[in-house]
């Protein structure tokens, strides 16, 4: 799988946006984008994925670059809940059974 | 509906000990992943079962690790002669692992804390 970078963490105050950044320059026609994220003494979880097009679901957005290079996941308004590892990993659909590659993710804080 | 349970939650072992850690998966998944997470650091892959085929075992640290999945089903992570660097905790994760498939979501346990004293 392509390589990924992302900041090592990021602060943000409670019930304000947050912009996850990921570079992925190395990227695959074929890699998708996917996220998950840890909660504090949790397994991780799916967050979103995309290929090409912007992606919404009820727990986050992701905006992909249009050369694909780089990504962001938005969380639109942060909870304290939100305070986890967030990890951005590429996947080619058809290695689709093979483990995933999680890096160091993003730490992200949430103050009050 | 149920998700992906593993067993037990905590386990201290003495060093040199065997140990046994039990992962079952969500029903209908065909592939089944550990992974462990030492303190502080991200997840690393340990094997990876796919049906009836022959299982990945590329991630596994020493030849004292093993794990077998009986019935395409429950999987049983086995550490022997256990070393205070395997403390960590270990992860398990199941999937439909179907190929050309963009979402293949892996649904993990909450994971089994080791302690090697």
């Amino acid at each position: 799988d392509a390589k990924t970078t992302q900041p090592n963490s990021m602060e943000s105050n409670e019930e304000e946006p947050v912009h996850l950044p990921c570079n992925h320059s190395t990227i695959s026609g074929t890699d998708y984008i996917h996220w998950y994220r840890q909660l504090p003494s949790q397994g991780p979880e799916y967050v979103i994925h995309g290929l090409t097009s912007n992606v919404n679901n009820r727990m986050a957005s992701l905006a992909i670059a249009e050369d694909r290079k780089s990504s962001t996941l938005i969380l639109h308004r942060a909870t304290l809940r939100d305070a986890a590892v967030y990890y951005c990993i590429l996947r080619d659909v058809m290695d689709s059974g093979y483990a995933l590659n999680f890096g160091k993710g993003t730490s992200l804080l949430v103050t009050p | 509906g149920a998700g992906v349970s593993q067993s037990p939650s905590n386990k201290v072992t003495e060093k040199g000990k065997d140990v046994e850690l039990r992962c079952d998966p969500i029903s209908g998944h065909t592939a089944l992943y550990w992974y462990r997470q030492s303190l502080g650091q991200g997840l690393e892959f340990l094997i990876y079962f796919q049906g009836n085929s022959a299982p990945d075992k590329s991630g596994l640290p020493s030849d004292r690790f093993s794990a077998e999945r009986t019935g395409g089903s429950v999987s049983t992570l086995t550490i022997q002669r256990t070393q205070q660097e395997d403390s960590a905790v270990y992860l398990c994760a199941s999937s439909l692992a179907r190929r050309g498939l963009s979402y293949n979501e892996q649904f993990f346990g909450p994971g089994t804390r080791l302690t090697v004293l």
